[in-house]
């Protein structure tokens, strides 16, 4: 079974501090990765994905993560974290399961940062 | 502007009450998702369909229903059924089927409430 596990629930940091957001995933197969970012009172909206090529990808407003193949992670990083980035993180993981789309969200990391 | 639409934003119904929620895509995605947002629980997957007149139940189908007579319409019924409706549900679409690596894009939610 296709699973995701987000170690960091809730994270609390100043401002400039660097970020990184642990997620783990379970599957034997071909997966795709995405971190996508729920801001109060928006949509939910993809921060960034990886399907292919290099495993470090970059995103908007200065996101990174890296697929580590060997370990099942796709960390999400950030050098210097604003205010603004005050949200909510979701880890997902998706794969062709019988033609289908499997989709699994990891259960969120609520990230504060204080001014 | 195409988008997601989900209505009511807020919704309140009497226990043992079915009710139906809407979502509408105007941005002619072959597929379509209902999750469900709980407190600590992050997003799980109620029901997913990946073309017209075709669905298939997520993980927590139970107590739920969808129809898929349009392309862009995938109506959520939450049943009587439901032992613990009371949630926020999210709606997303993708472009196109059996392609893992596209994004979900998400409508606004429905907060539902039952007394």
């Amino acid at each position: 079974a296709q699973s995701v596990s987000q170690h960091n629930h809730h994270v609390i940091l100043s401002e400039a501090a660097s970020l990184e957001l642990g997620c783990n995933y379970s599957y034997g197969g071909t997966v795709n990765l995405f971190w996508y970012v729920q801001y109060p009172g928006q949509h939910l909206q993809l921060l960034l994905k990886y399907f292919s090529g290099d495993p470090l990808v970059k995103g908007i407003k200065g996101f990174e993560a890296e697929f580590i193949k060997s370990k099942f992670s796709f960390n999400l990083r950030k050098p210097s974290v604003q205010w603004s980035d005050t949200a909510e993180y979701f880890c997902a993981v998706t794969s062709a399961v019988g033609g289908y789309q499997k989709v699994t969200f990891g259960i969120g990391t609520k990230l504060q940062v204080i001014p | 502007d195409g988008g997601i639409t989900q209505s009511p934003k807020y919704l309140f119904r009497k226990e043992g009450q079915n009710v139906t929620l809407s979502c509408e895509q105007n941005l002619n995605h072959d597929a379509m998702y209902w999750y469900r947002q709980d407190p600590g629980q992050g997003l799980r997957l109620i029901y997913y369909s990946q073309i017209v007149n075709d669905f298939q139940k997520g993980d927590i189908a139970e107590g739920y229903s969808v129809s898929r007579e349009k392309k862009e319409s995938f109506p959520l019924t939450v049943t009587s059924a439901q032992k613990n409706p009371t949630a926020f549900y999210l709606c997303a679409s993708s472009p196109s089927s059996g392609t893992p690596y596209n994004e979900q894009f998400f409508g606004p939610g429905t907060r539902l409430t039952v007394l």
